[in-house]
């Protein structure tokens, strides 16, 4: 089975730009989550969504936003870029996102610099 | 604010000893509780889940957890260099319940211990 696959796997943008991401789950997963590791932040929570749903938000500013397709693939997109949204931005997917004992796999993640 | 703390390390271990990561976390409504490995450059890869106080065994992974105390475990027995390697600690905090229709996933990870396996 194939895994969580992220595009593009690299990004250069200049400060005031937007960014697309996009993220493809296991096949039959339902419930993507987006988190962002920058080395003095560590992994941080953006948003989680299931059947095209947003249901958990982490602390993040309005710039960061995202959503699932019927087909359970998602994207985030950061507008108004900023230097310090230069991060790694890593996918993860699950099965169904809403029991305690489910697990995340996550994605290769797209590495995003902003200029 | 809900934090999983970790020791940075970096920790330094001779091949074929014990390595032991430690986490503690501040929620105590936490039910689940993960531990990642992330090599550098690459993507986390689930290590371990463990939901019930006791030790959960795998392999040379043994996770210990301790809900009363607020701290979870990771030991690996018999160390290799390739167990060189970033460990993270995950908590899922608690949310809606989860036959609401709501997630109850929303993992808040520890920064990271910096495993070192000298050969």
């Amino acid at each position: 089975k194939a895994g969580v696959t992220q595009t593009p796997r690299y990004l250069i943008k200049t400060r005031g730009q937007q960014v697309t991401l996009s993220c493809s789950p296991i096949s039959g997963h339902r419930s993507v989550s987006w988190y962002q590791q920058t080395p003095g932040q560590g992994l941080q929570f953006l948003f989680e969504y299931f059947s095209e749903t947003q249901r958990n938000k982490g602390n993040f500013p309005g710039r960061f936003s995202g959503r699932q397709f019927s087909n359970s693939r998602s994207e985030m997109n950061v507008s108004t870029l900023e230097l310090g949204d230069s991060a790694l931005y890593l996918c993860a997917s699950s099965s169904r996102g809403g029991t305690q004992t489910d697990t995340q796999y996550f994605g290769p993640g797209t590495r995003l610099t902003v200029l | 604010q809900k934090e999983v703390e970790q020791n940075s390390g970096p920790l330094s271990v001779p091949e074929g000893a014990i390595a032991s990561l430690n986490c503690t976390y501040s929620d105590r409504g936490s039910q689940s509780f993960f531990w990642y490995r992330q090599y550098s450059g690459k993507s986390p890869e689930l290590i371990m889940s463990i939901y019930s106080n006791g030790d959960k065994e795998d392999g040379r992974f043994t996770a210990q957890l301790n809900k009363a105390s607020q701290y979870v475990s990771l030991l690996i027995r018999d160390s290799q260099p390739s167990d060189s390697a970033t460990y993270l600690c995950a908590v899922n905090q608690e949310g809606r319940p989860a036959n609401s229709g709501g997630s109850n996933y929303k993992l808040t990870f520890g920064k990271g211990t910096l495993l070192t396996v000298n050969p």
